[in-house]
């Protein structure tokens, strides 16, 4: 099975500022005959289920707002939320989608500093 | 307007059975993946299971193999988990999630609120 890491746990970004997630999975989840890496990364706030916001690794979903952006490739992954807003705040996890059982990772909180 | 409503949730004995429900409109069950996801109290995504589209190949998680059963009914445009022997550990809020496309290897890019399941004598 693959495990998803992510790092750190939780961070503190001031308002404006740049905010980056870290994701790694024990084995690489990009399958070479497309060259797509098969990782998503969600938002979730509290009460609310999560959200979709990247597939592929770094594809914006629909009406997410282009400050999210996900980049990567094999095993290391980022979500980086470029001038952050109040409304991020949230706990935020990556999945794979590559082999099941399709893990996430263990999530990481995101505040304003 | 996709929209995904789960019910069935409630409180069940250690040993008990549950079948959860998801109710789905604005598109058809049986041509997108269909995932279940449970998030314990205060813990982080759990992924449980997917049905993939057309025939369905299932694919479940360790932790519940053998004791739940993914499936659904076209004709309702409903998805279902059937929970056996259920265990404190299965204590989770439930969601049940579409997938980007009809194939099992996809993000899930619609949930529904989740539905509580409480396993405690």
């Amino acid at each position: 099975d693959i495990v998803m890491t992510q790092s750190p746990d939780s961070l503190a970004v001031s308002l404006g500022e740049r905010a980056t997630i870290n994701c790694k999975s024990s084995q690489s989840v990009l399958y070479s005959s497309n060259n797509k890496s098969y990782l998503g990364w969600y938002q979730q706030k509290p009460g609310q289920p999560p959200k979709l916001l990247i597939y592929w690794a770094s594809t914006r979903e629909s009406g997410v707002p282009d400050r999210f952006s996900g980049s990567g490739s094999g095993a290391d992954f980022t979500l980086t939320i470029s001038g952050l807003q109040a409304e991020d705040v949230a706990v935020y996890y990556c999945q794979q989608y590559y082999s099941a059982p399709f893990s996430f990772g263990q999530g990481t909180k995101l505040e304003i500093k | 307007e996709v929209q995904l409503l789960e019910s069935g949730g409630g409180l069940v004995q250690p040993g008990g059975s549950l079948r959860l429900s998801c109710a789905a409109s604005g598109f058809t069950v049986s041509t997108y993946a269909m995932s279940w996801v449970r998030q314990a109290p205060g813990k982080g995504l759990e992924w449980v299971s997917v049905i993939s589209d057309g025939d369905g190949d299932i694919f479940y998680s360790d932790s519940v193999k053998g004791r739940f059963t993914i499936s659904r009914d076209n004709s309702k445009n409903t998805l279902y988990v059937q929970m056996n022997s259920l265990r404190a550990e299965d204590t989770a809020v439930y969601y049940c999630a579409k997938g980007t496309s009809g194939s099992r290897y996809s993000g899930l890019n619609h949930w529904g609120q989740g539905t509580l399941v409480t396993v405690s004598s």
